[in-house]
């Protein structure tokens, strides 16, 4: 179990600018979240994927935010004409469901801070 | 919808002494509930989770909670802390029965412990 890891740990970028961040999950996991967490603030859900179907996003993930998942495996998130706002750090989480009401705990990985300039 | 209420923002507390995080949730209906930890720089660590059964939930390293329906609450508490104990703990529930986990976290509690 290598555990869940995220790419990049850090991205600076300006204001204006895309980024894409990349999460892999543990290997046998066949759902994959995003979340956003802000300082000083619990993280907040973003999106959710089984393998390949992403299939719950929040209000929170605007227009701007693009989420794929794509064999089922690692998942991308990208953030177009990025805004100070955006400024947060992201975490990936991945769990697996032997059923649809599976309840096996989300594994996080230590996410990707983005700051806006 | 759910939400979750972490009161106390930081809690400064010495070493070996007990301490008690508290966690109150709303929801109308039922949930799981979870306590994780995150170091500084890291992602968040599942801590321990109730699911069902017994009340009274324990962990590796001597953290224990416990559910209260009547009073909405998943207090956390361990009673000897060490220095490495020091880190943000977030409370946390989702719902059961929705096909998928999605996690509702609290704003968090900050444990710091001095010698």
């Amino acid at each position: 179990d290598t555990g869940v890891s995220q790419d990049p740990r850090h991205k600076i970028t300006k204001r204006g600018q895309n980024v894409t961040f990349r999460c892999d999950p543990i290997s046998e996991h066949n759902r994959l979240y995003w979340y956003r967490q802000t300082l000083g603030q619990g993280p907040e859900f973003l999106t959710y994927f089984q393998n390949e179907a992403q299939l719950e996003k929040s209000r929170l993930l605007s227009d701007r935010f693009s989420a794929e998942r794509p064999k089922g495996s690692f998942s991308t998130l990208e953030i177009q004409r990025t805004e100070q706002g955006d400024s947060a750090m992201y975490l990936c989480a991945s769990s697996l469901a032997r059923d649809p009401q599976g309840n096996q705990p989300q594994h996080f990985g230590d996410g990707t801070r983005l700051s806006i300039l | 919808a759910q939400s979750v209420t972490q009161l106390d923002s930081q809690v400064p507390v010495f070493e070996e002494a007990p301490v008690e995080l508290r966690c109150n949730y709303s929801s109308s209906v039922s949930v799981y509930l979870f306590w994780y930890v995150q170091y500084p720089n890291q992602g968040l660590q599942l801590l321990l989770k109730y699911l069902s059964g017994s009340t009274l939930v324990e962990s590796i390293n001597g953290f224990e909670a416990e559910f209260n329906k009547s009073q909405t609450s998943f207090h956390l508490r361990k009673p000897s802390v060490h220095i490495s104990d020091t880190a943000e703990y977030f409370c946390a529930v989702s719902e059961r029965n929705t096909g998928f986990q999605k996690l509702v976290f609290g704003t968090g509690t900050r444990l710091l412990v001095s010698p």
